[in-house]
């Protein structure tokens, strides 16, 4: 199955800075899903990126396949406390079992 | 809509123990998934389901047991309990592919499991 890497898995910032970070293949992706866990919390979905090339932006965030549909990244604007947390990448299986992998996440960490 | 819901969420076994984990959705997902997670290793997918009927092993399976006899819930089953499987457990559906929906996993909260 389709498996993405996400190093390094822990990052500090100071309180606007920005931050970005990867997820990686070796392989091509049909798509790509992202999602942030709180401390103590779940995973909660953020966006999915399934052209290449493609751009989305939420607010501060902003999430871009690959245009070789490889990699993809997310680049926060101004890093504030409330970005605290993990962000998963995570590819799906288009095949008969819609099986969702999940890299192993970075953990953000903002200094106010 | 209460989403997904999962109860409990806090347990303590003992080594040997079994108990069912309970998971339920109302959003007539046909996807569901059980996922561990532990420090430093992700979400590891154990066990997953596409509809009624149908399961099949993920990434970590062993020492667990799934079945699916609704759409609304899949319970996982820890048959004799041992400290490695001490970790946090979420439970997850979304729609299956392929199809007009959106693709998100609505995970639940999550049970916090500890075996001694």
């Amino acid at each position: 199955g389709q498996q993405v890497m996400q190093i390094p898995q822990y990052q500090h910032v100071q309180e606007g800075e920005d931050f970005t970070t990867y997820c990686n293949s070796s392989t091509t992706l049909s798509n790509i899903q992202w999602y942030k866990q709180r401390p103590g919390g779940h995973p909660v979905f953020l966006i999915q990126l399934v052209k290449s090339g493609e751009v989305k932006k939420q607010k501060r965030l902003t999430f871009q396949f690959g245009e070789a549909k490889k990699n993809s990244s997310l680049h926060i604007t101004a890093t504030q406390t409330t970005d605290v947390g993990t962000y998963f990448c995570a590819v799906l299986d288009t095949g008969a079992n819609s099986k969702l992998t999940f890299g192993k996440g970075i953990t953000l960490s903002v200094r106010p | 809509n209460a989403g997904v819901t999962q109860t409990p969420k806090f347990q303590v076994l003992k080594t040997g123990q079994s108990m069912t984990l309970q998971c339920a959705q109302d959003m007539n997902h046909e996807y569901m998934s059980w996922y561990r997670q532990d420090p430093g290793m992700g979400l590891r997918l154990i066990h997953y389901s596409v509809g009624a009927g149908i399961t099949d092993q993920g990434e970590v399976p062993n020492g667990y047991n799934v079945s699916r006899s609704t759409t609304e819930d899949f319970p996982l089953r820890l048959l004799s309990a041992a400290p490695s499987q001490t970790s946090v457990y979420f439970c997850a559906s979304s729609y299956h592919w392929p199809g007009p929906f959106s693709y998100e996993q609505y995970f639940g909260p999550g049970t916090r499991l500890t075996v001694t």
